[in-house]
């Protein structure tokens, strides 16, 4: 079954640049979705975006203007880039395969595997 | 901005049935999610489109949305049920997708 691991530095400075890479192991990443979400430590989960490997992508308006996802094909992975980091943005970063379903009336994507999560500090 | 407002805690007896809902005024016409986060541990899919169950997930699992309310019951709760359940969905638009800020469930 596929899985999914999360990689990068677990500490950038404040106004740089946190890059995070998610391979993807057993499974390809074409044909599906590939989402990011952070959790700062003790609160909830927050949504930053979502990438497919045609490079459509939909970001969260709040975090839209520093936020850059792309799907690699070739090496099997997709990336998160986080410019101008603050304290803020201090949290567990979680990568997930997502699903996109078609109801009734609307279309819908929803994460059906995740990684394990990889810690990021942003410290000086 | 979009919310989905779910209750911070709720607390049942082993073997009592634990409900947990999740207000936002596009559910009417969009499907919620949900998701049981052990301490931890990463996020794990337990009710997917509303009330559909992955496999692997126990039957006393399951999911309804009316109105601007979707629920997750669990019934017959058990003490390996404790977690944080979330709850996912979007805004009218289809663009933004939030998560409730989380309901802890404790079970003794």
């Amino acid at each position: 079954h596929v899985q999914l691991q999360e990689s990068g530095p677990g500490l950038v400075k404040p106004s740089e640049t946190l890059s995070l890479s998610c391979t993807v192991s057993s499974g390809s990443v074409t044909d599906y979705y590939w989402t990011w979400i952070r959790q700062p430590a003790g609160k909830g989960l927050e949504w930053i975006g979502r990438a497919y490997s045609s490079g459509d992508t939909n970001y969260n308006p709040s975090l839209k203007s520093r936020v850059t996802m792309s799907v690699d094909t070739s090496e099997n992975q997709f990336s998160l880039r986080l410019t101008s980091v603050t304290a803020a943005d201090t949290a567990v970063y979680y990568c997930a395969r997502t699903l996109g379903v078609s109801g009734a009336s609307h279309y819908s994507y929803y994460m059906d595997v995740w990684g394990k999560g990889t810690t990021v500090i942003v410290s000086s | 901005s979009y919310e989905l407002t779910q209750p911070p805690s709720v607390s049942v007896s082993p073997g009592q049935t634990a409900r947990i809902t999740c207000s936002g005024d596009a559910l009417p016409k969009k499907y919620a999610y949900w998701y049981q986060q052990k301490s931890g541990q990463a996020p794990v899919l337990v009710i997917y489109e509303d009330i559909k169950r992955p496999s692997g997930i126990p039957e006393r699992f399951s999911g309804s949305n009316s109105g601007t309310v979707a629920t997750l019951t669990i019934s017959g709760a058990q003490v390996e049920d404790e977690a944080d359940f979330y709850c996912y969905s979007t805004d009218n638009s289809g663009n933004l997708w939030v998560f409730g800020g989380g309901t802890k469930l404790t079970v003794l």
